[in-house]
């Protein structure tokens, strides 16, 4: 079963405090790992694709970067604008383009 | 990407009724996707519609539930049928980009009473 555990579940950072948000998959067959922010009362808002192995995508103070079992999401010097909650997804090579969620990383920046 | 629009909002039912909820984007689109969020929890898919064809649900959910209509590649509705309280939830409609990756709507936000 495709499975996606993301950890922490919460975390509370100051601002300019780097760190980094882990998700770990079990899939049969991946053809893609997604990134997705999600601020209350709204829809994901897509962030990244990986696709294989050693990929890595930037995008401001983020970083998301893959492995055979694992994608981290890295964020530095982030700013309390970065509040929100991280959700990591994977899509099978069977079925029809199916995301997969992880549970999430509720994030919070303190000034 | 895609602008995705979604009515209602919001809504506040009874247990027993049913309600609609619309999905439109600014664009044609190959494949439509509705997800269920429950309250603390993460999204999960409902059903994948297609243009011209049934809807493909996932297990656990049934056509009688959650049917599903595609009348063209610009708009889909998603039912919520004879609803109780555990159907409270926010329902979430998305379409596939050029990269295999999705675009969601703001979602509807569902209460049954």
């Amino acid at each position: 079963e495709d499975q996606v555990t993301q950890s922490p579940e919460a975390l509370r950072l100051q601002e300019g405090e780097s760190s980094s948000l882990n998700c770990s998959y079990t899939v049969s067959g991946l053809r893609g790992l997604f990134w997705y922010r999600q601020d209350p009362g709204k829809g994901p808002e897509f962030l990244f694709t990986l696709y294989s192995a050693g990929e890595e995508k930037e995008k401001e103070r983020l970083k998301a970067t893959l492995t055979k079992k694992e994608s981290f999401l890295h964020i530095t010097a982030p700013k309390p604008e970065d509040s929100a909650t991280y959700l990591c997804a994977v899509q099978p090579t069977q079925g029809a383009q199916k995301l997969v969620f992880g549970q999430g990383t509720r994030l919070t920046i303190n000034p | 990407s895609a602008v995705i629009s979604q009515k209602p909002s919001r809504d506040i039912c009874q247990r027993g009724t049913s309600l609609t909820i619309q999905c439109q984007v600014d664009s044609q689109v190959t494949m439509m996707f509705w997800y269920r969020q429950q309250p603390g929890q993460s999204l999960t898919l409902i059903a994948t519609a297609n243009q011209g064809s049934e809807a493909t649900y996932e297990s656990g959910f049934v056509i009688d539930k959650f049917p599903i209509s595609r009348p063209n590649l610009t708009f889909s509705t998603l039912t919520v049928s004879n609803m109780s309280p555990e159907d409270s939830s926010i329902y979430l409609c998305s379409v596939d980009g050029q990269y295999n990756e999705q675009f969601f709507g703001p979602g509807t936000r569902l209460t049954v009473l």
